[in-house]
């Protein structure tokens, strides 16, 4: 099956820096890529669609100058969290989707903010 | 709005046994059903996908069913094995094309004990 990997697994950071994650379809093309977070024992929640060349679609109450995300090639999306707070500490998770509609998740990469 | 419900939160069954988790959504006019595996601090493995046209999917050990008109899906598990032990989620889209998007439930935890 298709395969989608994410860098980094996990990252600790201090308040106040920014953390780039990305996220890339190793053996498909992709013009569509979503973000989840996820909490502890929570469900996973839609954060963004990432649309290659164009801009990213915000799912209501994410802000969009916070998480920024950029998919700049057919392969790869990349999602900055900017001035990290300890309340951004979760879970985020990529998924890429194919032609008809099938989506392939990401391992994940757990962020801790200090 | 769709909703997702998956019953029950967590259950611990012994090996050998076979088990149903349960799925229901709010908004019947779906254009498929997914059911997916998350292992503790991973991202999700696809399992199986219906299409809205479909009653069943098989593979291997697993049964997923879709009754669209009442809301409802099933996962069965035939055999538990421990390594069956993970969190299932099931997830359906809002529509097709680039307007895809996947709603998931909050997920089953399922423990299969040796």
């Amino acid at each position: 099956g298709a395969v989608v990997s994410q860098h980094p697994s996990r990252v600790i950071c201090k308040s106040g820096t920014s953390v780039k994650i990305e996220c890339r379809s190793l053996d498909f093309q992709a013009t569509t890529m979503f973000w989840y977070r996820q909490f502890p024992k929570k469900s996973l929640m839609l954060m963004a669609t990432s649309n290659e060349g164009s801009k990213a679609t915000y799912e209501q109450g994410v802000e969009k100058d916070k998480f920024l995300i950029n998919h700049a090639s057919l392969t790869l999306s990349t999602l900055t969290v900017t001035s990290a707070h300890p309340e951004d500490s979760s879970f985020y998770i990529c998924s890429a989707k194919t032609l008809t509609d099938t989506q392939y998740f990401g391992p994940g990469t757990r962020l801790t903010v200090l | 709005k769709q909703e997702v419900t998956q019953i029950p939160a967590a259950l611990s069954v012994p090996e050998g046994e076979n088990l149903v988790l349960n799925c229901s959504f709010t908004d019947s006019a779906i254009y498929n059903l997914q059911w997916f595996r998350q292992d503790p601090g991973k991202g999700l493995t696809s399992l199986l996908l219906i299409q809205s046209s479909q009653r069943e999917q098989t593979s291997g050990r697993l049964n997923a069913s879709l009754d669209k008109s009442s809301g409802r899906s099933t996962l069965y598990i035939a055999a538990s094995q421990p390594g069956d032990s993970a969190t299932y989620l099931c997830a359906v889209p809002n529509s097709g094309g680039s307007n895809y998007k996947l709603t998931f439930g909050k997920g089953t935890l399922l423990t299969v004990n040796p």
